[in-house]
């Protein structure tokens, strides 16, 4: 079993729609957690940390449930400019604290 | 642009070649890790170095080592390539700690025939 699994996608979805992207991780000592967003043949980048109490950043939300080993991300009035791959992070605990990403969620918000 | 470079931006070799992959950390900070990224894959924890020690590895065979050098830059070195290293090489540098933001750099695309 992955470390980290994220529904493969790829979505497709007009502008204007909410979309949400699921990821489950297996260890659960995991630390901290992450989305990142990867423009294609680009670097991965920041989005935003994900906290248990959930938190907001403008059109995006994310949700983590430690108990499920859950974590979400909401996109509202997707734009076009959105259109790239999701990838969910985890540092699982151990001293290195690298970051373990799923193997990402491909987004196309079309005209 | 996060202030961490990679070199060279593309490399094609052949196998059984070696290869050498450079990073420049942003600057003031001391940890850097890579990371393998495969076609359609996230990208794949190989080594990260805390001043010029590698305090973690990933799941990689020997002949990925690394470098770290007191200006906190660091090397990428893959000996006897296969095919199955092409991939995107990507590092990213931090403050370290467990929460600290990585940076990424652009990456090196390596190709082996």
């Amino acid at each position: 079993r992955k470390e980290v699994e994220q529904d493969p996608g790829p979505f497709n979805v007009p502008e204007g729609a909410t979309v949400a992207f699921n990821c489950t991780y297996s260890n659960s000592a995991s630390q901290s957690f992450f989305w990142y967003r990867q423009d294609c043949r680009k670097e991965p980048k920041l989005l935003m940390s994900v906290y248990s109490s959930g938190n907001e950043d403008g059109r995006f939300t994310a949700q983590l449930n430690r108990a499920s080993q859950y974590i979400s991300l909401l996109i509202r009035d997707s734009k076009l400019s959105d259109s790239a791959t999701y990838l969910c992070v985890v540092i699982p605990s151990g001293s290195a604290r690298q970051l373990t990403f799923g193997s990402g969620t491909q987004l196309t918000v079309l005209p | 642009e996060t202030g961490v470079t990679q070199s060279p931006t593309h490399l094609i070799k052949t196998r059984g070649q070696q290869v050498t992959l450079r990073c420049s950390s942003q600057s003031g900070h001391n940890t850097v890790s890579w990371y393998q990224q495969a076609l359609g894959q996230g990208p794949q924890f190989i080594f990260q170095y805390y001043r010029e020690e590698e305090n973690g590895r990933g799941n990689f065979p020997p002949r990925f080592s690394g470098l770290q050098f007191p200006n906190y830059s660091s090397e990428l070195n893959v000996n006897a390539l296969e095919l199955d290293d092409s991939a995107l090489y990507l590092c990213a540098s931090s403050l370290g700690g467990p929460t600290n933001e990585r940076f990424f750099g652009p990456g090196t695309r390596l190709t082996v025939l």
